[in-house]
């Protein structure tokens, strides 16, 4: 069955530093991958897609095949970029349906 | 962007009750969804809601547990039937609007005792 890791539940840095989230998915084919990020006390919303190839927010992720890992980088953390990061997959023709990981909190200290 | 209204934000509930979860979209929608998220898990598709027909639900979910409906393109209600401890979760509708974007509701967080 097609699944979504995220094997950190929390990560922890401080300000100015480098920030990767992991995200390893299982699934065979060509899927659609995304991060979605959830600000405390706000809605979960769209970080980036992964057909987007664009960075936003400082963030960037890229799909890598062979590894399976769509993992997020940030050069520079900030204490705003503080919230809870969800990666997804979703698999062709699946009609916006997505798989979700488990979440990984990330708490950048000033 | 779209305005998505779920109600209630939050409720606590009697063993054996069931409750009904509204989601309202303020913009032209061409498929919604209901999402689970239990504690401390991910978040988990409940079923798609189709407009006039059956929600298509996904493994594990059951239309008598779950019970959908959509009567137009911009709404949509989840019931959770003879609720249960273990059904205690945050509940969110998703939509997906003419433009091909995705978006969620800010989720119906409930708590069965």
């Amino acid at each position: 069955a097609q699944r979504v890791t995220q094997p950190e539940k929390l990560l922890s840095v401080f300000k100015g530093a480098p920030v990767e989230l992991k995200c390893n998915y299982s699934y065979s084919g060509s899927p659609e991958l995304f991060w979605y990020v959830q600000y405390s006390r706000q809605r979960l919303q769209l970080l980036l897609r992964h057909i987007s190839r664009e960075s936003i927010k400082g963030f960037t992720a890229d799909l890598n095949k062979g590894e399976t890992s769509f993992h997020l980088k940030k050069p520079f953390a900030q204490e705003e970029d503080s919230a809870m990061y969800y990666c997804a997959l979703s698999l062709p023709d699946s009609s916006y349906k997505l798989i979700f990981g488990s979440g990984t909190r990330l708490l950048v200290r000033p | 962007s779209a305005v998505i209204s779920q109600k209630p934000s939050r409720d606590i509930c009697q063993r054996g009750t069931s409750l009904t979860i509204q989601c309202q979209v303020d913009s032209q929608v061409t498929m919604m969804f209901w999402y689970r998220q239990q504690p401390g898990q991910s978040l988990t598709l409940i079923a798609t809601a189709n407009q006039g027909s059956e929600a298509t639900y996904e493994s594990g979910f059951v239309i008598d547990k779950f019970p959908i409906s959509r009567p137009n393109l911009t709404f949509s209600t989840l019931t959770v039937s003879n609720m249960s401890p273990e059904d205690s979760s945050i509940y969110l509708c998703s939509v997906v609007l003419n433009t091909g974007e995705l978006f969620f509701g800010e989720g119906s967080r409930l708590t069965v005792l």
